[in-house]
């Protein structure tokens, strides 16, 4: 079945970056677009972004572009999303989701357990 | 603030039916684009609920239900039942924004 694997909770200082990973399986990972949504403590969802693996370039929202990268390497079928010049309000949990490549736009149907990173000094 | 509004809370007792709005503009809901539904559980992974407003995937009780007119949709949930307690979020693309863009998020509770 379709699994996303996020990398363990990070704890970061300030002004850093985090990279979190998302590998994927039980689906033809360059066939579906991956995107990044991130959830801050008691808050609701929004997109940080998304990557169509072995296809295009990423695609950002404008509130966060240039401080987020977001990658996909086919051979380990793992996407990653870098997000840079941390501040405690970046502090969330940042879930990877697939794309169910139907309508417009997309849906999310499968999620990643989710990686929480905690920015604080 | 959300791009597209959602009552913050919603309630209603076990068997009744409640409705969670979703509104939009012009440049979203209104463009034509498609909405979608995800539950979220308290302390779990958001669950995609109804997907081009109206369609639920497999596995999804019938008493969730889906629609959309003009620049607004609507999540209804007939015969409440206490494990429908938890948060939805409504989504859809902004065209003006280039973005994918969420609801700020419902909280149903069942009495």
């Amino acid at each position: 079945q379709v699994q996303l694997v996020q990398s363990g909770a990070e704890v970061k200082k300030p002004g850093s970056s985090v990279k979190v990973s998302c590998k994927a399986s039980g689906i033809t990972y360059t066939y579906y677009a991956i995107s990044w949504v991130r959830q801050a403590p008691g808050q609701g969802l929004e997109w940080m972004g998304g990557i169509m693996p072995g296809f295009g370039t990423p695609k950002y929202p404008q509130n966060v572009q240039g401080r987020v990268t977001i990658t996909a390497d086919e051979s380990t079928r793992t996407a990653y999303m870098e997000l840079s010049s941390l501040t405690s309000e970046d502090t969330a949990v940042y879930y990877c989701a697939r794309e169910l490549p139907t309508g417009s736009p997309f849906p999310f149907d499968f999620w990643g357990q989710g990686t929480l990173v905690t920015v604080s000094s | 603030q959300s791009v597209l509004t959602q009552p913050p809370s919603v309630a209603g007792a076990p068997g009744q039916r409640v409705t969670i709005s979703c509104t939009g503009t012009s440049t979203n809901i209104g463009a034509d684009y498609d909405v979608h539904w995800y539950q979220q559980l308290p302390g779990t992974v958001p669950k995609l609920l109804i997907y081009g407003n109206s369609n639920r995937p497999s596995g999804v009780p019938d008493r969730f239900s889906g629609s959309k007119s003009g620049t607004s949709a609507s999540l209804a949930i007939t015969g409440l039942q206490a494990e429908d307690e938890a948060d939805y979020y409504c989504q859809s693309y902004d065209s003006s924004l280039s973005m994918y863009v969420f609801g700020g998020g419902t909280k149903v509770t069942v009495l």
